[in-house]
């Protein structure tokens, strides 16, 4: 039962460094969202995507690219990375209405 | 537009006791999905809970129940008889019918003492 995976765990970046958070889920849901959690602030979502060769911006989408190529597959791109992305990042995925299953989380530290 | 607010930022109760999450929601859909999600201390997020707007009924599994009362538009989570486990930040959402956003609240903290 893999649900949603997302990888890495931890990271550690330099400033101006970038990488990508990968994600994927096995559940044939259409909706795949990325979202960035801080202490305080709940979770914000970052970009989304309602199905393949769709993607949209969430409520913070600034530094970050996504794209989604296949139903199963939502990385996310940091491009250059800044201390102020240092935060916990979750990936999701549902079908509408229904309920969201989130990954296990990834801890990135920008330094 | 669509809001989710949990007043409560951290509750503190004894092991044993009943404890009550509070959520209050906006929302123009006259269908609409709302949620609880536990994350524990480990970080992740965990699905407990998914009530319909137009379900008739408040329910129980275990030791959750659910209160969802649409005239003060509330949607409390009660753990009977808590425990040590249940020590973790708990996440009301909403989401609507046809959509794909879900908002979330910004959480509250539990802290179970033994």
């Amino acid at each position: 039962n893999a649900g949603v995976t997302q990888t890495p765990k931890f990271q550690v970046l330099k400033t101006g460094q970038s990488m990508t958070l990968q994600c994927a889920q096995d559940m044939n849901h259409e909706y795949m969202s990325w979202y960035r959690q801080d202490p305080g602030m709940g979770l914000r979502l970052i970009h989304y995507s309602v199905g393949a060769g769709i993607t949209d911006q969430g409520e913070v989408p600034n530094g970050y690219n996504v794209s989604r190529s296949t139903t199963e597959d939502f990385p996310l791109r940091l491009l250059s990375a800044a201390p102020s992305q240092t935060s916990v990042y979750f990936c999701a995925s549902s079908n509408t209405g229904n309920t969201i299953y989130f990954g296990e989380g990834s801890w990135l530290t920008v330094v | 537009a669509q809001k989710v607010t949990q007043a409560q930022t951290e509750i503190s109760v004894v092991e044993k006791e009943d404890v009550t999450l509070d959520c209050v929601y906006e929302t123009r859909d006259t269908t609409y999905y709302l949620f609880w999600y536990k994350q524990p201390p480990s970080g992740e997020l965990v699905f407990l809970i998914r009530r319909n707007s137009f379900d008739e009924q408040n329910e129980i599994s275990g030791r959750y129940s659910w209160n969802f009362q649409e005239s003060t538009s509330s949607f409390n989570f009660t753990i009977t008889a808590s425990q040590v486990v249940d020590s973790a930040v708990y996440f009301c959402a909403l989401t609507g019918s046809g959509t794909y956003k879900y908002i979330f609240g910004t959480g509250t903290r539990l802290k179970v003492l033994a």
